[in-house]
Formats: structure tokens, C-alpha cells, sequence
């Protein structure tokens, strides 16, 4: 089975820009979180999809938004870039969910904000 | 409000040390579930092992070993006869209940450990 894929791998935007990551989960698959990953914050959860829906959000501002499609992929959103968005943003997926199964994880999307 | 301490920013050891990586936890739930996962220079997590609050009988999986202890609030990480491809940053992280309703959990993940082997 293919792993989980994100793209861009690596992504270079100005501020006051917006931007779009993508995460194409394992097959079968039908849950994605996403996290955001600094050197000063750690890794943060930013939210869950499942089905289409967001069935969980971390603490994080409106800018940053997500979807999911009917095929499981999902997409994350952060408007107005800012410099402190500069981060390694991981992807997810597991097959029902919830963060206390296994997840796996793709190689990230390391975006630099200038 | 759950939090995951790992104290040792960075290890350095050399290869065939043993070396046992600290994770202590805080949470006000009862039932909650306890990862490791290790971070290679590629990137992504891989999963090592999970463990449910109400299991706290020690694990082993080849060279690597896990000690859960509530009385502590500890879930430490040892891995016997250390190899340089064991160098990565090692993450524990916590999953407790997100609401009260019971239905959703949210993942706190501790700042890591840079593990370096050296040959």
C-alpha cells in the first residue's frame, strides 16, 4: 500500500499571502489530521476530518481551514500568511480516526513564510 | 489541561549504549492513551507503540523496551544496544478526552528528543 503522500514537499510564500497544502491518505482510509510542527511550539494539532467532515480543531486561528473530498483527500488552508505560519505541516490518516488509534503519517510540507 | 514533558532535549550516545528516553505526562482523565513515535531526518513520524491507561504492564519489542508507571505519570522508552540509524527525534505524546461527551480525542505530543548514535 502506498503511504500517505502531501504536496508540495516544500513551499516558499510572502506574507499577506495564501496558501494550500494537500494530503492524499492511505487507501481506505477515511480519517486526516493535520499538525503544524516549530522549533518553538513543537508539534500542535490543528484538526481532524473524517468522512468529509471536521470532527475535531485544535486552538489554532480562523486562518487556517481545512477540507476533505468525497475520496478521503484533504486539503489545509492558511490565509494572510504570516512569518510565524513558516512550518513543517504533517498530515495524517488512519482508518477511523480518533487521536488515540495509530496514525500514519506522510513527510510534510515544510513551508517558509518571507 | 493534558501536557507532555520530555526533559532531555538532546542525547548523545555511542553505538551498543543502552539509553532510556523520559516522557511524564499530566491529565485529569482516567482513561487516556500514551504514544511514542520517532522522527527520522525524512520527516515523517513513525509509530512505535501505543499504550491505554489501564495497561501497565511493560512491553518489549526487540531492542526496544517501554515502562509505563501512573504512580509517576512516566512513559519512558529504552532502547538496548543503541544503533546509529536509532538517530532521530523521539516524540511521546498523550490522548485523553477532548470533550465531555466522550466522543473525541485530541493528540499532545511532548517537545521530542534528538537522539544521536555515533559510531
Amino acid at each position: 500500500k502506498a503511504g500517505v503522500t502531501q504536496t508540495p514537499r516544500y513551499l516558499i510564500k510572502t506574507r499577506g499571502q495564501q496558501v494550500t497544502l494537500s494530503c492524499s491518505p492511505i487507501s481506505g482510509h477515511r480519517s486526516v489530521s493535520w499538525y503544524q510542527q516549530t522549533p518553538g511550539q513543537g508539534l500542535q494539532f490543528l484538526f481532524e476530518y473524517f468522512s468529509e467532515t471536521q470532527r475535531n480543531k485544535g486552538n489554532f486561528p480562523g486562518r487556517f481551514s481545512g477540507r476533505q473530498f468525497s475520496n478521503s483527500r484533504s486539503e489545509m488552508n492558511v490565509s494572510t500568511l504570516e512569518l510565524g505560519d513558516s512550518a513543517l505541516y504533517l498530515c495524517a490518516s488512519s482508518p477511523i480516526g480518533y487521536s488515540y488509534n495509530e496514525q500514519f503519517f506522510g513527510p510534510g510540507t515544510r513551508l517558509t513564510v518571507l | 489541561a493534558q501536557k507532555v514533558t520530555q526533559a532531555q532535549t538532546e542525547i548523545s550516545v555511542v553505538e551498543k549504549e543502552d539509553v532510556t528516553l523520559d516522557c511524564v505526562y499530566e491529565t485529569r482523565d482516567t482513561t487516556y492513551y500514551l504514544f511514542w513515535y520517532k522522527q527520522p531526518p525524512s520527516g515523517e513520524l513513525v509509530f512505535l507503540i501505543r499504550r491505554n491507561s489501564f495497561d501497565e504492564q511493560n512491553e518489549i519489542s526487540g531492542r526496544y523496551s517501554w515502562n509505563f508507571q501512573k504512580s509517576t505519570s512516566s512513559f519512558n522508552f529504552t532502547i538496548t544496544a543503541s544503533q546509529v540509524v536509532d538517530s532521530a527525534v523521539y516524540f511521546c505524546a498523550l490522548s485523553e478526552v477532548y470533550n465531555s461527551g466522550g466522543s473525541n480525542y485530541k493528540l499532545t505530543f511532548g517537545k521530542g528528543t534528538l537522539l544521536t548514535v555515533n559510531p
